[in-house]
């Protein structure tokens, strides 16, 4: 069975900081890992994606998450915190057998001014 | 434009009350779901389905039931809807069956049962 755990429901930091939302998974097999944003009042929209190929995944608005095997993470960042940053951050795996996505808990992003 | 519509957005009903909740996509994708989201839980998959016909049950399955009659639509049912199923619903779809394929996400359907 895959678990998610995201480390810290709300994340507050300042404009112009780095930004840094972890998450650790658990998986009996190779995983695929996402990372998904939440707007205040709006769906789930795709921040980026592994899929087993550059262990450093880039994704839109200048966010980043690299995939560490040997510590099951996948952590997203960012260099420069902006306002429009602030939201609610999900973690999910899926394993290759279907599409299933198993979610974190969520962190909620403030950024600060 | 590619979408996930759901409807209604917002709704508030009493027990026992049956509902049902439309998703629809324009995307011809073969996978649809549904999730809901409670604070904390982040999203919890209830149903899923490969292809017309293919329904399965996800995580937290008790309660709901689901259709797939056209590729497009994905209908959640709740037949005797309770308090405990107050929370906000999304309904998801992707292109291909496989772990790797994107899942794109409606707005989401907040519940409300009384």
């Amino acid at each position: 069975a895959q678990s998610v755990t995201q480390l810290g429901s709300h994340v507050s930091v300042s404009e112009g900081a780095l930004v840094l939302l972890r998450c650790n998974y658990s998986s009996s097999v190779p995983p695929y890992l996402f990372w998904y944003v939440q707007y205040p009042n709006q769906g789930l929209q795709l921040l980026l994606k592994y899929t087993s190929a550059a262990t450093l995944v880039k994704g839109i608005n200048g966010f980043e998450a690299e995939f560490k095997k040997s510590e099951t993470s996948f952590h997203l960042t960012k260099p420069s915190a902006h306002m429009s940053d602030a939201a609610e951050y999900f973690c999910a795996v899926s394993e290759n057998a279907g599409n299933m996505l198993t979610f974190g808990g969520g962190t909620r992003l403030m950024v600060k001014p | 434009e590619a979408q996930v519509t759901q409807n209604p957005r917002y709704l508030i009903t009493v027990t026992g009350k049956k509902l049902t909740v439309t998703c629809s996509q324009n995307m011809n994708h073969e996978y649809m779901s549904w999730y809901r989201q409670d604070p904390g839980l982040g999203l919890r998959q209830i149903y899923y389905s490969m292809n017309v016909e293919v329904t399965d049950k996800g995580d937290v399955p008790e309660g709901y039931k689901v259709s797939r009659k056209e590729k497009r639509n994905f209908p959640l049912i709740l037949e005797s809807p309770s308090p405990n199923q107050t929370s906000l619903y999304f309904c998801a779809s992707s292109l291909f069956v496989g772990g790797a394929s994107e899942q794109y996400f409606g707005p989401g359907t907040r519940l409300t049962v009384t």
